[in-house]
Formats: C-alpha cells, sequence, structure tokens
C-alpha cells in the first residue's frame, strides 16, 4: 500500500462548479498534512496546511479525519487559473520535515 | 529575496558522464531537501540536510552524493550518468524552527535528461 494515495484524475469541471480531492495516508503516526499545488513544469507550491478542526481560505476548504486517515480539499467556484496538478503531503514524523507526497489529483477547469 | 535557485534548468548528459546540479537558498533555512519526480509520481526525497556539514540519505539515494559546506548552497552530484537518472530534479529548504509543520519551498527544478 502506498503511503500516500489519491486519485490521478483528471477532473474536468467548468467554470463555477465545486470539486473534491480526498487522500488516504497509511501512516496512523502523521502529525502534519498539507495540500501543495503543482502547475505543469513548475515546482510545488503550498496551497495549504490541514488542521484536525478543518481549515478554509476563500474558496479552498480542506478536512482531516485522523481515525479514517483520510484527507479532502474542497474548490468552490472554480476559475480556469485553478487548473493544475494538486498533491497531498503527509509529514511522517520521523524526528524532522521528511513529507511524503502523493502522486497528485489532476485538475482542469474549462470556459 | 530570491528564495530557493537551482541551476542548471535542463541538462542532457550522456550515459556515465558526471554533473552537480547545484541549489541555493537564502532564506537562512537549516533544512535542505533534494528531490526527484518522476512522470507520473510523486516527489522522491534523494538526500537531505539539516544544517551545515550534516547531510543524511533519503528514500533514493543511489547513484548520487551530497555535500553541505554553508547554510546557502545544498549541491547534488551525479557521479556516472544512468538513464534511470532520468528526472526533475527539486531542491527545497525550510525553516530553522524543528517544527513539524513548517513548509518547505522549492527551487524551479532542474530537468535532466541521460541518453
Amino acid at each position: 500500500r502506498k503511503e500516500v494515495e489519491q486519485d490521478p484524475g483528471p477532473f474536468n469541471v467548468p467554470e463555477g462548479a465545486t470539486v473534491a480531492f480526498n487522500c488516504t495516508y497509511s501512516n496512523s503516526a502523521s502529525q502534519s498534512f498539507f495540500w501543495y499545488r503543482q502547475d505543469c513544469r513548475k515546482e510545488p507550491k503550498l496551497l495549504m496546511s490541514v488542521y484536525s478542526s478543518g481549515n478554509e481560505d476563500g474558496r479552498f476548504t480542506a478536512q482531516l479525519n485522523r481515525a479514517s486517515q483520510y484527507i479532502s480539499l474542497l474548490i468552490r467556484d472554480s476559475k480556469l487559473s485553478d487548473s493544475a496538478t494538486y498533491l497531498c503531503v503527509v509529514n511522517a514524523n520521523t524526528g524532522f520535515q521528511k513529507l511524503v507526497f502523493g502522486t497528485g489529483t489532476r485538475l482542469l477547469v474549462s470556459p | 529575496n530570491a528564495g530557493v535557485t537551482q541551476t542548471p534548468k535542463f541538462r542532457i548528459l550522456k550515459i556515465g558522464q558526471s554533473m552537480t546540479l547545484q541549489c541555493t537558498q537564502d532564506m537562512n533555512h537549516n533544512y535542505m531537501y533534494w528531490y526527484r519526480q518522476d512522470p507520473g509520481m510523486g516527489l522522491k526525497l534523494i538526500y537531505y540536510s539539516v544544517g551545515a556539514g550534516i547531510t543524511d540519505k533519503g528514500e533514493v539515494p543511489n547513484g548520487y552524493n551530497v555535500s553541505r559546506s554553508t547554510t546557502e548552497d545544498f549541491p547534488l552530484r551525479l557521479e556516472l550518468a544512468a538513464p534511470s537518472q532520468t528526472s526533475v530534479y527539486f531542491c527545497a529548504s525550510s525553516s530553522s524552527r524543528d517544527r513539524a509543520e513548517d513548509t518547505q519551498y522549492f527551487g524551479p527544478g532542474t530537468r535532466l535528461t541521460v541518453l
């Protein structure tokens, strides 16, 4: 089983749609969780951290379910500029910041 | 403030050649990392460093070497290039604060092809 698993997509949605991505992780001792965004042929950039209480940043909402070892990202009112690959990232908590990256979910927003 | 910079952006190597991928950060971060990203795969950690003079292996270190003589620089060395090392290489750094949630900042990447 992969340490971090994501549906690779692509998710094709029209502008204005709401889309949700899911991610599962295998290490129950993981402490920190993130969503990174990666544009085509670019470096990953932090989109948001994910907290147990859930957190929201504008049109983006992240949720964490520790019992099910499941992380989600919800994007409301999709924009063309949201087209990218979204990486689910987990800190394996080995004493320093060892991040484990999912393979990413590709989102394509069309006019 | 440039963040994390990497050179070169692109490189084609012949099998058996060697090269050094350069990485520099100007954020005074203690932690630095090298990853590789193959098509359709997640980033894999090659080597990391927790400070000048201290390096350790990540998940896929074979065929690579690193050094960390200064806080700013973390070069990655390929000694005998092989086609399996064709990939995109990202360098990253994170804060000197030893907290699990600190963000990693990535450089723009080096696209390496070994023929």
